[in-house]
């Protein structure tokens, strides 16, 4: 079965700080694909960075990358020199083949920038 | 606009009313996704569109739930009976098909139901 599991219910940055966000999976398909959603208060659900499971460079959005370490089986996502706005709840997400490339969700990470 | 579009973006009703919620994907898109989610939890997979033909639903999703792509483009998703647990955000997303390279999901901005 596959799951991902975000370890950091919730997090406190100061503004300007990078912050690195957890996420560890598990999964047998060799070929799978991994995400990051941002969802602030309003509750739509924003794309952040996609990364795949054969892709040789960790990918890279503006301020978002995602240090992907396939032996570990993590992907954090990493935010450079966040910003106010940055305040959300940042949930990974995987989909596999054999899940009919349904996407399967962690719990979530708060993330509150302080000023 | 052309992003993932969902309606009515609130929804409040009494136990046992009927509901239908609207979700129109990004016009070239052939994937289209309902997930529902409740507060603090990330959200949980209900069915999915591939065009018209509805190709998976979840085992946890109640008969009293129905969906729906009739010409392939927007979706309808029904509730029949409601009951209180069923209050939550359900979310909308459409996609390409993944055999076509990155599947990225994109998703609508929601509608959140109340059941009293």
């Amino acid at each position: 079965a596959q799951k991902i599991t975000q370890t950091q219910p919730g997090m406190f940055v100061q503004e300007k700080e990078a912050v690195t966000l957890d996420c560890t999976y598990d999964t047998s398909d060799p070929s799978y694909g991994l995400f990051w959603y941002k969802q602030p208060s309003s509750g739509e659900m924003i794309f952040l960075i996609y990364q795949g499971s054969y892709d040789q460079q960790n990918a890279t959005e503006g301020r978002y990358s995602l240090n992907f370490q396939k032996a570990r089986k993590s992907a954090n996502l990493v935010i450079s020199a966040s910003q106010l706005g940055d305040s959300a709840m940042y949930f990974c997400a995987m989909r596999g083949m054999d899940s009919n490339y349904q996407l399967i969700w962690g719990a979530g990470t708060k993330l509150i920038i302080k000023p | 606009d052309t992003g993932v579009s969902q309606d009515p973006r609130h929804k409040i009703t009494k136990r046992g009313q009927n509901v239908t919620f609207r979700c129109d994907p990004i016009s070239e898109h052939n994937r289209l996704y309902w997930y529902r989610q409740t507060l603090g939890q990330g959200p949980e997979f209900l069915t999915y569109f591939q065009n018209e033909a509805q190709l998976e639903k979840s085992r946890l999703l109640s008969d009293r739930f129905s969906a729906e792509r009739p010409k392939g483009s927007f979706s309808t998703l029904e509730i029949q009976r409601t009951e209180q647990g069923d209050s939550a955000m359900y979310l909308c997303a459409s996609s390409l098909d993944p055999g076509q390279g990155r599947e990225t999901q994109y998703f609508g901005p929601g509608t959140r139901l109340l059941v009293l």
